[in-house]
């Protein structure tokens, strides 16, 4: 079975924090992506990197940047966290660039910023 | 732009009611359609998937089928049990960039 591991279930941060969250697949994956959840509008993609060390931007980068040294591992950061960015972040990955490709997901971090 | 338009929750259910969530997609061409569940507290996991037109995706009950005439992709169950209880996310394949689109998501309860 593919496991996409999410390094926290929950956590919560100060304003101003650094915030780093992890995310490691063990299947071989090309593509991983950081997804934000919020209620009323659905997920809402963040980054996404189709290979080690490539990045490209979603539909809300802003306030955040990603990180993909291993192909394995894939990891967003929130530079400086604010309370807007309380929310569930999901992570995802993929096999390919192909039709068809589903996703597989983490099993979520909830991260509060107070 | 490409976009998935699902119908809105919460939808409460009696156990053995019938089910359907409706989804529509906007798309050139014909991408690759998927059904995900989310339990209580967790990430979400595929429920089925359609590739084509006129393919029927089923898993657990649950079926849908991929309609290009009218661009929808219905999630049907004939009996919900109360284990059903999820949010359900329908998403298309998102082309060039490799991610999924996602509607925003149908919370639904099954009461015993």
């Amino acid at each position: 079975d593919v496991k996409v591991t999410q390094s926290s279930r929950y956590l919560v941060k100060r304003t101003g924090e650094k915030v780093f969250l992890e995310c490691v697949q063990d299947m071989d994956h090309e593509n991983m992506f950081w997804y934000r959840q919020d209620p009323g509008l659905g997920l809402r993609l963040i980054y996404f990197s189709y290979d080690v060390k490539m990045k490209e931007k979603g539909d809300i980068p802003e306030g955040y940047s990603v990180s993909r040294e291993k192909k394995e591992r894939f990891s967003l950061i929130l530079e400086s966290a604010s309370t807007n960015q309380t929310s569930m972040y999901l992570c995802a990955s993929s096999l390919r660039r192909a039709a068809g490709a589903e996703a597989f997901f983490g099993q979520g971090t909830r991260l509060t910023v107070v | 732009g490409d976009s998935v338009t699902q119908m809105e929750g919460p939808v409460t259910l009696s156990e053995e009611a019938f089910l359907t969530i409706n989804c529509t997609y906007t798309a050139t061409g014909y991408p690759s359609l998927f059904w995900y569940v989310q339990y209580p507290g967790e990430g979400l996991q595929l429920l089925l998937k359609a590739t084509k037109a006129d393919d029927k995706g089923s898993n657990k009950g649950f079926e849908a089928t991929y309609r290009k005439e009218t661009t929808s992709f219905h999630l049907e169950k004939g009996s919900v049990q109360v284990s059903d209880s999820a949010v359900y996310f329908c998403a298309r394949y998102g082309g060039s960039q490799g991610n999924l689109i996602f509607g925003k998501g149908t919370k639904l309860s099954v009461k015993p």
